[in-house]
């Protein structure tokens, strides 16, 4: 068990819809990473939050968006969801993200199927 | 940016012989290097790290080496056992771009029969 919890672990929804996925990171990690994993994409970094604030954005639609709040948790929008969107989604979470690299461990994921 | 090449895509080996996992990556700049072992269903999981200072490190059966110059370092895996069986990823970061965001590779499924 990593200590990273995500919220739902399955998720069915259609096409047009709108979810959000919920993080929490480890006890004292202030940096949480946000990844989709597809069979044709592989895993990819989607955007990443620093202690409240965006730290970077890698391949993420327009479509998505996430947040980090005070008490650290964090929550991925996925809005307009197209049949491409199936995915897994990861949270990782490290001690910090600034000054030196910290390992990043992951929850267990949330399996997002749209139809 | 960053990009990682991970070979082979599938391996496998009997049971107590030696696992050979390799990346290349292409941003000299990069200079941690995670693997992660991915079991049917759960998240991946930090097996060992490596990071640019360094050209080899060791935990028990497993085994990391970088070799800076020529932009790759390799996962060793000996005396494998059914249980490690898994999918395993590599993964590159760059400290110095601000970010610590992981490009992984493709991921190398490696099945050990007993």
């Amino acid at each position: 068990d990593s200590g990273v919890t995500q919220t739902p672990k399955h998720l069915i929804t259609a096409t047009g819809q709108r979810v959000t996925l919920r993080c929490s990171p480890r006890s004292g990690d202030l940096s949480v990473y946000w990844y989709q994993q597809s069979l044709d994409q592989g895993l990819q970094f989607l955007i990443q939050y620093y202690n409240g604030e965006e730290r970077a954005k890698g391949n993420i639609l327009e479509r998505f968006s996430a947040q980090q709040f005070p008490d650290l948790h964090s929550e991925l929008n996925l809005s307009s969801l197209e049949l491409g969107d199936s995915a897994l989604y990861f949270c990782a979470s490290s001690v910090t993200g600034l000054a030196a690299i910290y390992e990043q461990y992951f929850g267990p994921g949330t399996r997002l199927t749209v139809t | 940016g960053e990009n990682v090449e991970q070979h082979p895509s599938t391996l496998s080996v009997q049971e107590g012989d030696s696992a050979v996992i390799k990346c290349t990556y292409s941003d000299s700049a990069s200079n941690y290097f995670p693997w992660y072992k991915q079991e049917l269903g759960k998240g991946p999981q930090l097996i060992i790290d490596i990071r640019s200072n360094v050209g080899e490190k060791k935990d028990q059966r497993i085994a990391v080496t970088l070799n800076k110059t020529a932009k790759h370092f390799s996962l060793h895996i000996t005396e494998t056992q059914p249980e490690d069986s898994a999918v395993y990823f590599c993964a590159a970061s760059n400290s110095g771009a601000g970010s610590y965001q992981l490009t992984f590779g493709k991921g190398t499924k490696l099945s050990v029969i007993p």
